[in-house]
This record gives C-alpha cells, sequence and structure tokens, in this order.
C-alpha cells in the first residue's frame, strides 16, 4: 500500500530477544495505529497515538512499548519476544475518522 | 458500539454481482456502517460507510434497509480480484477527545471468494 510503509515484512525472533517494527505514513496524517491479527480473532489494537507526541493504550498493550518519532513515524518495540507475540502486525493512519490506511504487515515468529 | 453479524463464507461467480449481507440489529442513530475488506497477505482496505442513506462509489453500494438493522454490500461485477475477508463495521459518529471513538472493532468477516 502505497503511503504506508512498514519494515520488516517478516522476521523470525527467538524468545526473548527484542526488536522494532517500523512504520511510516507519507500522507501526513495526525493519527497512527499499531493492530495486531490472529487467525480467528480479528484485528486488535495494541497502541495509538492520536497525535505527534503522545500514545495511548488500545486493547493489548501489555508486552510492547511505541514511539511517535515525528509526524511520519510510530514504531512498535517488543523488548523481551514470546511466543504468544507471533503474529501479523499491521500500521494504519486516521485518513478522516473511521477511515484508515494499513500498510500491508509485518508477519512476526517468535520460537 | 454495536455487534455485526456476517455470513463466514460466501461464493460469488466472476461478473456477477456479489452481495455481502450485514446484521446490526442493536445500532444506535449514531452509529455508522462501514465496510473493509482485507485481501490475503494486504492490510484491510477501506470500501465505503454510509448513515442511513444508500451510498455508491467506485468500488461497490451500500444499501443500509429504513430501520438501519441490516446492510448489504454490493459488488455490482465481481472479479477475481475481489475475492477477500470483507468486513462490516459499526462505529460512532461522536468524536471523543481520548482518541477511542477512532478505533474500528474488526470481527470475524465474510470470506468472499469470486469464482472463475
Amino acid at each position: 500500500n502505497a503511503g504506508v510503509t512498514q519494515t520488516p515484512k517478516f522476521q523470525v525472533l527467538k524468545t526473548g530477544q527484542s526488536m522494532t517494527l517500523q512504520c511510516a505514513q507519507d500522507m501526513n496524517h495526525n493519527s497512527m495505529y499499531w493492530y495486531r491479527q490472529d487467525p480467528g480473532m480479528g484485528l486488535r489494537l495494541i497502541y495509538y497515538s492520536a497525535s505527534e507526541g503522545t500514545t495511548d493504550k488500545g486493547e493489548v498493550p501489555n508486552g510492547y512499548n511505541v514511539s511517535r518519532l515525528n509526524k511520519r513515524e510510530f514504531s512498535l518495540r517488543l523488548e523481551s519476544a514470546a511466543p504468544s507475540q507471533t503474529s501479523v502486525y499491521f500500521c494504519a493512519s486516521l485518513v478522516r475518522p473511521g477511515t484508515y490506511h494499513f500498510g500491508d504487515g509485518t508477519r512476526l515468529s517468535i520460537l | 458500539d454495536a455487534k455485526t453479524t456476517q455470513p463466514p463464507s460466501m461464493d460469488c461467480a466472476e461478473g456477477r454481482a456479489a452481495n455481502l449481507p450485514c446484521n446490526h440489529s442493536t445500532i444506535s442513530g449514531n452509529e455508522y456502517v462501514y465496510w473493509y475488506r482485507q485481501i490475503h497477505s494486504q492490510g484491510p482496505q477501506y470500501i465505503i460507510h454510509g448513515l442511513k442513506n444508500n451510498e455508491t462509489n467506485e468500488m461497490a453500494s451500500l444499501i443500509i434497509t429504513e430501520d438501519r438493522k441490516s446492510s448489504t454490500l454490493i459488488l455490482p461485477h465481481a472479479t477475481l480480484r475481489d475475492t477477500a475477508v470483507y468486513y462490516c463495521i459499526v462505529r460512532p459518529s461522536i468524536y471523543i477527545s481520548s482518541g477511542s471513538a477512532r478505533q474500528l472493532t474488526f470481527g470475524s468477516g465474510t470470506q468472499l471468494t469470486v469464482l472463475p
């Protein structure tokens, strides 16, 4: 998807390792979001940032931290990865209320 | 937020109209109906939304019943590239400064398979 870029696209980690998922948008949107998607669970909100300099917890924040580095970038960090965090992670920015622009996801496996 | 109910799967022949139903019987007067889709290995994609009037854009049409308890997303001429999971979501229109109103709750959706 043009507009929201996520890196890396795939990653395999060992339990206890740390890593940062990167997200950048070039649409000048104020609000950005991190979701995870597990089979049969739909998308669940991890953290969001309503504007540069602010972050808030979503539905499933435990085990994650975020940084809104600037208006373009919103990163998600796993300090000590656990197998339960194996998932597909999506970053999104808010076009207007209710309308999101999503990236293509990061597929993360934790062994 | 109102809960939505969608069939888990549907098939449609290529070139025919795909009609995807959604039940939202507990919807309240200030809640919008949104539709997204997710093609395999991609992020969700916004399709259309509406409050009570029927809506149409370049991707689809949205028909909302007069009592607003259900809606139908119509893809007028389905192609193989329309094979995806389609999500019907209800969201309040009232802005909440905390940002929580900007969240959408994605359920399991309907897996639409367009057959050649």
